[in-house]
C-alpha cells in the first residue's frame, strides 16, 4: 500500500527567506503526486501534480517541486516566502492515476514571519 | 473558473440522527469522491463514484454511509446513524483525467 510522509508538522521561515516542505512516499507502482494547501477555513486548493512527464513540476504562486525517485520524494519549494504563503500544505499519492483515492501525508503547517 | 461546491458549511447534529452532505462536482467530471479530516489529524479516503456506482471505498465507509448521485449534478453523502466520531470536515472531490479538485468542505459537528 502506499504511503506519504511529510517531515515537520510545523515550519516558519522568514518573509523572503527559501521555503522547503518535505514529502517522501512509499509506492509499488509509478505514482502520482500532488501537493495541495488549505488556508484557514477553507478547502484544499491543488498546488501542482506530477504525473509522469517532467519531473520538475511548477505550481500556482510560485511553488515548485521536483520528483526524485531515487530518494522516494517530492519536496516542495518556493525562493522567497510571502506573509500570503501560510497555511497547511498536504503532499498526497494517488496510484495508476489521479483519479484512485488519495493517500495524504499528515499536512505540514507553514508560518511566515514579518 | 469551474469549482466543486458544498452545502451546507456547518452541519450541527445530534447522535444518532441521520444527516445528508451535499455536494455539486464539476459539471464535465465523471469521478467523484469523499474524504473526511477529523480535527488535527490527516485526510482520509471514503468512497469514490463512478458511472453511477461506488468504485472503491475505505474500511471507514461502512453500512452507515451512503452515497448517491440523485440527479445527475449532486453528489450527496448520507450518514445513517451519526456518533460522535463522526464530527469531522467533509470533502467532496471531482476529476478529469488526471486531477481531484476540492470543495470547500461541510464541517459536521455530532453532539
Amino acid at each position: 500500500a502506499q504511503s506519504v510522509t511529510q517531515l515537520g508538522s510545523h515550519v516558519s521561515v522568514s518573509e523572503g527567506a527559501l521555503v522547503l516542505l518535505r514529502c517522501n512516499y512509499s509506492s509499488s507502482v509509478p505514482p502520482y503526486l500532488f501537493w495541495y494547501v488549505q488556508y484557514p477555513n477553507q478547502g484544499l486548493q491543488l498546488l501542482l501534480k506530477y504525473t509522469s512527464a517532467a519531473t520538475l513540476v511548477k505550481g500556482i504562486n510560485g511553488f515548485e517541486a521536483e520528483f526524485k525517485k531515487s530518494e522516494t520524494s517530492f519536496h516542495l519549494t518556493k525562493p522567497s516566502a510571502h506573509m500570503s504563503d501560510a497555511a497547511e500544505y498536504f503532499c498526497a499519492v494517488s496510484l495508476y492515476s489521479g483519479n484512485t483515492p488519495l493517500v495524504f501525508g499528515k499536512g505540514t503547517r507553514l508560518s511566515v514571519i514579518a | 473558473e469551474p469549482e466543486v461546491t458544498q452545502t451546507p458549511s456547518h452541519q450541527v447534529t445530534q447522535m444518532g440522527q441521520e444527516v445528508i452532505l451535499r455536494c455539486v462536482p464539476i459539471s464535465n467530471h465523471l469521478y467523484f469522491y469523499w474524504y473526511r479530516q477529523i480535527l488535527g489529524q490527516k485526510v482520509e479516503f471514503l468512497v469514490s463514484f463512478y458511472n453511477n456506482e461506488i468504485s472503491e471505498k475505505s474500511e471507514i465507509f461502512d453500512d452507515q454511509f451512503s452515497v448517491e448521485r440523485p440527479d445527475g449534478s449532486n453528489f450527496t453523502l448520507k450518514i445513517r446513524s451519526t456518533k460522535l466520531e463522526d464530527s469531522a470536515m467533509y470533502f467532496c472531490a471531482s476529476s478529469d483525467e488526471d486531477t481531484q479538485y476540492f470543495g470547500p468542505g461541510t464541517r459536521l459537528t455530532v453532539l
